[in-house]
């Protein structure tokens, strides 16, 4: 069974700084997707970022980033210049690469605050 | 724009009374999904409907039904529920075609109480 693993609850840094949050994962598929969601208070849930385990580059939309190591299994997300609007709970998900298994499997969130 | 719409996006019911969630899509997407996501929790999948075809996952509680009349439109059916059921509700779309699966869009959420 896949698992994702968020290590950091909570955390919490000034505008416009840059922080990074960590998520590791275990399967034993070759091919996967994995993701970057955003859930701000009382808001809807979207997409930040994804990545194809196929490819080797790093995902990169506008100042969120990630650092894909598909050997350690590791996908954390670099927010740079942070901002206020950046203040969510982020969670990191995986879903193995078959058209018939549609489960996204959650971390258990990051909680970032993005302080003025 | 398109987007996945649910209503109510608060609903209050009483222990045991039966109460009904909705989604709704513009995105013409072929997988329906349903989340339970409790205070500070991930969201926990209870099923989804790929096309007419419903997926249940092994824990989901007999108490929750789902059903999908048409392409878009999707309805959550607590038939009895309990103090434990009070959570926020979100439903997802995506579209899978053959071989690729594209990620999920959620809608903003039902937050259920339950008094």
């Amino acid at each position: 069974a896949q698992t994702v693993t968020q290590s950091q609850p909570e955390m919490s840094v000034q505008e416009a700084e840059t922080v990074t949050l960590s998520c590791t994962y275990d399967t034993s598929e070759s091919n996967y997707y994995l993701f970057w969601y955003k859930q701000p208070p009382s808001r809807q849930m979207i997409l930040v970022i994804r990545q194809e385990a196929y490819k080797q580059q790093n995902a990169t939309e506008n100042r969120f980033s990630v650092n894909f190591q598909k050997a350690a299994k590791s996908f954390s997300l670099k927010i740079s210049d942070s901002q206020l609007g950046d203040t969510a709970m982020y969670f990191c998900a995986f879903k193995p690469n078959d058209s018939g298994a549609q489960k996204l499997v959650f971390g258990q969130g990051t909680r970032l605050t993005i302080n003025p | 724009d398109a987007m996945v719409i649910q209503n109510p996006r608060y609903q209050v019911t009483q222990f045991g009374k039966p109460v009904t969630l909705s989604c709704s899509q513009t995105l013409n997407h072929n997988v329906m999904y349903w989340y339970q996501q409790k205070s500070s929790q991930a969201p926990k999948l209870l099923f989804h409907y790929y096309d007419k075809d419903f997926n249940n996952e092994a824990d989901t509680p007999d108490n929750f039904q789902s059903r999908r009349p048409n392409t878009s439109f999707c309805f959550l059916d607590i038939r009895s529920p309990g103090l434990g059921d009070a959570a926020m509700y979100l439903c997802a779309t995506s579209r899978v075609t053959s071989g690729y699966s594209n990620e999920q869009f959620f809608g903003p959420g039902t937050r259920l109480t339950v008094l």
